[in-house]
């Protein structure tokens, strides 16, 4: 069964960079996507964006000027950098793995990793 | 992309039936059979309970069960039970961004 684990700094300061990484293990990271989705405390989920093992991306239209995701399949881990954070970008950030149909349309999220939270504070 | 609409709150006492609406338009949930359930304890992630409007995956208890009619997405729990006091949320896919969440509603078991 498929494990995610998400790893980073908790604490960014204001107009920095926030960089997390996610590590699968028990399967492959190969022919599947993997997003990012964060829950601001008390509040609901937001898709960040997704990557394809082979490396094509596609991200929230709201966040897209800030982030970027990468992957590496060699250490079977794939990355999210958001710059410019502020106080709004604090919270729970959670790394998935997407069920897809098509290209690159996601149909659901059937794995998670626990979550780190982030706090964006000088 | 606006988020899908769920009640804010539901309730229901042990062994009663609930059931919760995510309502979208027709270039999400009206438009597609991509609808997706999570349930989420606090302080845990979310768990995948439904998807594609109504199956469950595998160690899913057959309490749980979804469906769809027109723009709005229902889920529906059976035999209340203590354990499903939690957050629910909806998702969808969508013809704009590929995914869109609902903002969740908050199951209490009385």
């Amino acid at each position: 069964q498929v494990q995610l684990q998400e790893s980073g700094p908790g604490l960014v300061k204001p107009s920095e960079t926030l960089s997390l990484t996610c590590t699968v293990s028990g399967g492959s990271i190969i022919n599947y996507y993997w997003s990012w989705i964060r829950q601001p405390p008390g509040k609901g989920l937001e898709w960040i964006g997704y990557i394809y093992y082979s490396g094509s991306t596609n991200y929230n239209p709201s966040l897209k000027s800030r982030v970027t995701i990468s992957v590496d399949t060699s250490k079977s881990q794939f990355s999210l950098k958001l710059n410019s954070v502020t106080a709004a970008d604090t919270g729970v950030y959670y790394c998935a793995r997407v069920d897809y149909f098509g290209s690159g349309s996601i149909n659901y999220f059937d794995s998670w990793g626990q979550g780190t939270l982030v706090t964006v504070s000088s | 992309q606006s988020a899908l609409t769920q009640p804010a709150s539901v309730s229901g006492s042990p062994g009663q039936s609930i059931t919760i609406s995510c309502t979208g338009t027709s270039s999400d949930v009206g438009g597609y059979n991509y609808v997706s359930w999570y349930q989420q304890h606090p302080g845990k992630a979310p768990k995948l309970m439904i998807y594609d409007v109504s199956n469950r995956p595998s160690g899913v208890s057959n309490r749980f069960s979804g469906s769809k009619s027109g723009n709005t997405a229902s889920l529906t729990i059976s035999g209340l039970q203590a354990e499903d006091d939690a957050d629910y949320y909806c998702s969808s896919y969508t013809s704009s961004t590929p995914v869109v969440f609902g903002g969740g509603t908050k199951l209490t078991v009385l």
